[in-house]
């Protein structure tokens, strides 16, 4: 089947404004993760879901982020007031469960520029 | 506060060299540790996950090693090729919260013709 796809691609906004950032899991997949690449940095945690519940958000940096997956698929990572630093790649992940063998399968990723 | 560290940043061999890429992390008590692949502009493609319980894993031309008590890995690529260049990246997942990944900084390979 299908991977982990991101949408959009790329996005581009002003400072201050508020974007949307989604990601599709595996089908199946009851674990979801979301990270953030800087330029020449591997991937930082943001958050991680179990099924519909956010079961570590301490990666999130500030209460500008905010990320939901209400029925346990589609998750939508929100942010507000977006300043020029939010700039990065946002990652999404998702894996079968959270046992010790699951691979963490990546999507393409989400490039967003703030102007 | 786990860190990872990959040694070196980047490196560049002739294509068919044997090569060796370094991961190591402070804190001990992991859950797993995966390698991945990384193209410029993409995401990450998963090569090999090792269990704490295991000490090496095998892909292909990819082995991967673990030693959970010194806190190190290493990525081993026999025969390289020039499809092989990419940035690799280690990430280790700790036993107390197993869906917390932290990963270290990759290391870019390039393998010349």
């Amino acid at each position: 089947g299908a991977g982990v796809s991101q949408t959009p691609s790329n996005k581009v906004t002003e400072k201050g404004k508020y974007v949307e950032l989604r990601c599709d899991p595996i089908s199946g997949h009851t674990a979801l993760y979301w990270y953030r690449q800087s330029l020449g940095q591997g991937p930082e945690f943001l958050i991680y879901f179990q099924g519909t519940g956010a079961a570590d958000d301490s990666g999130l940096p500030n209460d500008r982020f905010f990320a939901v997956r209400p029925e346990g698929s589609v998750s939508t990572l929100k942010i507000q007031r977006t300043e020029r630093g939010d700039s990065a790649v946002y990652l999404c992940a998702s894996s079968l469960t959270r046992e010790r063998t699951d691979t963490q399968y990546f999507g393409p990723g989400t490039r967003l520029t703030v102007l | 506060k786990q860190e990872v560290t990959q040694i070196p940043a980047a490196l560049s061999v002739p294509e068919g060299e044997n090569l060796v890429l370094n991961c190591s992390f402070t804190d001990s008590a992991i859950y797993n540790l995966q390698w991945f692949r990384q193209d410029p502009g993409k995401g990450l493609t998963s090569l090999l996950l090792i269990q704490s319980s295991q000490r090496e894993q095998t892909s292909g031309r990819l082995n991967a090693s673990l030693d959970k008590s010194s806190g190190r890995s290493t990525l081993y690529i026999a025969a390289s090729q020039p499809g092989d260049s990419a940035t690799y990246l280690c990430a280790v997942r700790p036993d107390t919260n197993a869906g917390k990944s932290t990963f270290g900084d990759g290391t870019t390979l390039t393998v010349k013709p």
